[in-house]
């Protein structure tokens, strides 16, 4: 199936455990971000890239790490993780605008507990 | 920063009645926008995007309406459905500066039920 694809789909971390949540595409799409939706407010970018060796960071980067090795993979990691990023993770993707039309594809989602 | 609201968090419409979703935002540099309809326990699904050149766009059952004079967006559903029960996020875009991609901010959400 194509499309965006997210692993696991629910964890639970203790205060100070690190972990990566996965995220793989297979619609050779250029662009992949991360976001973190938390109740009652939008998605907020943690993470972004441009493409395999190329990442940036989104409006709430701290706490998370990513790379990108490969066009398909775009893993983010959980350096050491807090109360405060219990949220629920998405992941997206879209093509940059030389791949032509341009949309977000996003995942199903993480939903991630820290206690 | 700027950012992306809207007008209502929740909306409740009565089934086979039109649905009217509000949306303003304040990036003047935005020229693109997107709804998108989240329903429960799953990503962000993409319903009808418009460019800032257009000021409106119809999709199947959905229309959406640009007010670039007041940074305002709206997103119209005929004849809502009972499976059009979901959250409603606009979400504006401008270029990030290395140019290839695009930064994307969403609005918070619109809770739109739909009554029997």
């Amino acid at each position: 199936n194509a499309g965006v694809t997210q692993t696991p789909k629910f964890q639970v971390l203790k205060t100070g455990q690190s972990m990566t949540l996965q995220c793989a595409q297979d619609m050779n799409h250029e662009y992949m971000s991360w976001y973190r939706q938390d109740p009652g407010m939008g998605l907020r970018l943690i993470h972004y890239s441009v493409g395999a060796g190329i990442t940036d960071q989104g409006e709430v980067p701290n706490g998370y790490n990513v790379s990108r090795s490969t066009t398909e993979d775009f893993p983010l990691r959980l350096l050491s993780a807090a109360p405060s990023q219990t949220s629920v993770y998405f992941c997206a993707s879209s093509p940059s605008f030389r791949q032509g039309s341009w949309g977000y594809t996003f995942g199903s989602g993480t939903r991630l507990t820290v206690v | 920063g700027e950012s992306v609201g809207l007008h209502l968090p929740t909306l409740s419409v009565q089934e086979g009645d039109n649905s009217i979703i509000n949306c303003a935002y304040s990036n003047s540099a935005s020229d693109y926008f997107i709804w998108y309809k989240q329903e429960s326990g799953k990503g962000p699904q993409f319903i009808i995007d418009i460019r800032s050149n257009m000021d409106k766009r119809q999709g199947q059952r959905v229309t959406v309406l640009l007010n670039k004079t007041v940074k305002h967006l709206s997103l119209q559903i005929a004849a809502t459905q009972p499976g059009d029960s979901a959250v409603y996020f606009c979400a504006e875009s401008s270029p990030f500066s290395s140019g290839s991609a695009r930064q994307l901010t969403f609005g918070s959400g619109t809770q739109l039920t739909v009554l029997p």
